[in-house]
């Protein structure tokens, strides 16, 4: 473990379900992200949160909604979504968003839109 | 705009052997950071290495180095020693912070196979 945990490991949802995928570290760190891996694509930044507060969101369709009640936990709350959402939905953690050392990664979330 | 290339979508070592994985940038940007992150099976993404682009000493860790040519744009990895454990994606990133809000872009990623 890197101490960034993500839940559930796998996930497979229908277009009209609703899930949400989970991320928690206690590494301290005030800056969470989420990530997107699709096939043959680079990884692409979604949402960065700083002590709570979403700072970026990149162009993210609202059928993704981020949810960081405390500097600990971060949430990604899927509705409605769609087959090319399929991906690995990867969190990630830094002590500052300012923060120039690397990032600690979760080990993702396969997601499977069918 | 910021972007990362890796030209190789695939590569192959034997094992004990030396491989480069090669990685170029564009940006306009002065101040950056260079990584190479390591996704194995497992899928965590593992900090290889890291280079301040203001640093002309190549960094190194262990049996990891880069070739960084900043006027180039280039940001080469090199694995002496090659292990079955380093069988892995290798992702190039490149991280600045216009504003102080970090940002951060990834290549597409190079298949490493190490081969018994």
């Amino acid at each position: 473990e890197t101490g960034v945990t993500q839940t559930p490991r796998h996930l497979v949802m229908g277009m009209t379900n609703k899930k949400s995928l989970k991320c928690e570290q206690h590494l301290g760190h005030n800056a969470m992200y989420w990530y997107k891996q699709s096939a043959k694509k680079p990884l692409e930044l979604m949402f960065v949160y700083s002590l709570e507060e979403r700072v970026e969101n990149n162009s993210v369709p609202s059928r993704f909604s981020p949810e960081c009640p405390n500097s600990s936990h971060l949430f990604l709350h899927l509705h409605t979504l769609q087959p090319e959402d399929s991906a690995l939905y990867l969190c990630a953690s830094s002590r500052e968003v300012t923060e120039n050392y690397g990032y600690t990664f979760g080990s993702g979330t396969r997601l499977t839109v069918v | 705009a910021q972007t990362v290339t890796q030209s190789q979508p695939e590569m192959s070592v034997q094992e004990a052997e030396t491989v480069t994985l090669s990685c170029t940038y564009d940006t306009s940007e002065n101040n950056y950071y260079l990584f190479w992150y390591k996704q194995p099976p497992s899928r965590q993404m593992i900090l290889v290495i890291r280079q301040e682009a203001y640093k002309q000493q190549n960094a190194t860790e262990n049996r990891f180095s880069v070739n960084f040519q900043k006027a180039a744009k280039s940001f080469s990895l090199k694995i002496s020693d090659s292990q079955l454990g380093d069988t892995a994606m290798y992702f190039c990133a490149f991280v600045w912070a216009p504003g102080g809000s970090e940002k951060l872009v990834f290549g597409k990623g190079t298949k490493l196979t190490v081969n018994p």
